[in-house]
């Protein structure tokens, strides 16, 4: 958790707003991943990256290797959009992904 | 996108007794791995497989767990014996390469009572 932090821990919002999370690393990472776990529990890709942004629909992600940095932006939250988002990164040295410790999102009507 | 499969989705079993949690990795994929995920918190990283070998293990991977992926078939977590603190969610997961894209299953709830 430590390697890997995320903020907020947790947001609100009202359906139709937009919203930045991040994701800050301690550890040399060279990927990202972003997924959102669903209130049923599975873990849904969102994004892969390497240094650069990706933009799908209403979501937006960047990582910044040299920062050590990534964003995810939502646009025009809906319902749907709740649950936990996670980063992950990983590292040239290591052949698996950290998680950060992830940021609870509501979205209220 | 491409589907990871875990069998069973849930599992009740006696403290001590032995438990196998099945993995259906993405089929091309090479590396496989085991996370621990306790009430909804942080996604903890438990072992990586690759090529029939243990590559990486935490601490969280204690004496009493084993993976293997015999003959291709399922890639299995093994707790032998199961101890109560060993409650939670454990997720598998599958990529083609070292540090690509990794896909997850939707997990196995493991209850030791």
């Amino acid at each position: 958790g430590d390697k890997v932090k995320q903020s907020p821990s947790a947001l609100s919002l009202q359906e139709g707003t937009n919203s930045a999370l991040r994701c800050n690393f301690s550890i040399a990472a060279t990927t990202v991943q972003w997924f959102l776990q669903n209130p049923r529990g599975s873990l849904i890709n969102l994004f892969y990256l390497v240094p650069g942004t990706k933009e799908n629909g209403r979501l937006k992600s960047a990582f910044d290797s040299k920062e050590s940095y990534s964003t995810l932006h939502i646009r025009d939250a809906q319902l749907e959009d709740s649950g936990t988002y996670f980063c992950a990164a990983a590292s040239s040295n290591t052949n698996k992904v950290v998680f950060g410790t992830g940021t609870r999102l509501q979205v209220l009507p | 996108g491409p589907k990871v499969l875990q069998i069973p989705s849930h599992q009740i079993i006696d403290m001590g007794q032995m438990v196998t949690l099945n993995c259906d990795p993405v089929s091309n994929h090479l590396y496989f791995y085991w996370y621990k995920q306790i009430l909804g918190q942080q996604m903890e990283f438990l072992v990586n497989f690759y090529n029939g070998k243990v590559m990486e293990k935490s601490k969280l991977f204690k004496d009493q767990f084993s993976v293997e992926r015999p003959d291709g078939s399922y890639f299995t977590l093994k707790i032998q014996p199961t101890a109560l603190e060993d409650s939670a969610v454990y997720f598998c997961a599958s990529s083609l390469g070292a540090n690509t894209e990794v896909f997850f299953g939707k997990g196995t709830r493991l209850t030791v009572v």
